[in-house]
């Protein structure tokens, strides 16, 4: 069985200061990692995506995550943030299928 | 369209009531995807269609809940005698096709309460 952990709920941090929200799995197979953000009032929105490959992800609006195979973490990071990324973030795991398991998510509040 | 529609995007309805929900894929997908949400948690898998048929249905909290999709495009969530724990947002997703490679777009979601 899968899971995914997000240990931070809520991550307050002021305009223009870096962040990175972590997120842990579990998983007894190949694992793809996944991340989307959910703006208010809308639907789920693909982040970045690791299948295979590099480490190190880049993905839009300027964020990028890194796949830790040995701490089975896939923590998302960006250097610089704006009041536009408020959101709700879910780091999700999949087995090669589409059937995603999801975190709980971490809501990133961006303060002026 | 150019998004995976759902409708409606609220209801309310009352304990023992019977909801249908609408999912309106991307043309041309042949995957489509039913995902809950409860409050303060993250999406959970329900179901999800490879063309017409329910490719796989584990995710299906009990056979209140049903979902089809008979011309492989517009998906129906139904849920039968409705209980007060059914209330979430209920997410529809479609993508090109079935696979790691390709992305899924997700609706907007259907927020249901139930009274």
């Amino acid at each position: 069985a899968q899971s995914v952990t997000q240990l931070d709920s809520q991550v307050p941090v002021f305009e223009e200061a870096p962040v990175e929200l972590r997120c842990n799995y579990s998983s007894s197979v190949s694992v793809y990692l996944f991340w989307y953000v959910q703006y208010p009032n809308q639907g789920l929105q693909l982040l970045l995506k690791y299948l295979s490959g590099s480490t190190l992800v880049k993905g839009i609006n300027g964020f990028e995550a890194e796949f830790n195979k040995s701490q089975t973490s896939f923590h998302l990071r960006k250097p610089s943030v704006h009041i536009s990324d408020t959101a709700e973030y879910f780091c999700a795991v999949s087995d090669g299928g589409q059937n995603f398991v999801f975190g709980p998510g971490t809501r990133l509040s961006v303060l002026p | 369209g150019a998004g995976v529609s759902q409708t409606p995007s609220n209801k309310v309805t009352e304990k023992g009531k019977y909801v249908e929900l609408r999912c309106d894929p991307i043309s041309g997908h042949t995957a489509l995807y039913w995902y809950r949400q409860s409050l303060g948690q993250g999406p959970e898998f329900l179901i999800y269609f490879q063309g017409t048929g329910a490719a796989d249905d584990s995710g299906l909290p009990n056979d209140r809940f049903f979902a089809v999709r008979p011309e492989g495009s517009v998906s129906t969530l139904k849920i039968q005698r409705t209980e007060r724990g059914d209330s979430a947002v209920y997410l529809c997703a479609s993508s090109e096709y079935l696979g790691e490679n390709t992305e899924a777009f997700f609706g907007q979601g259907t927020r249901l309460t139930v009274v």
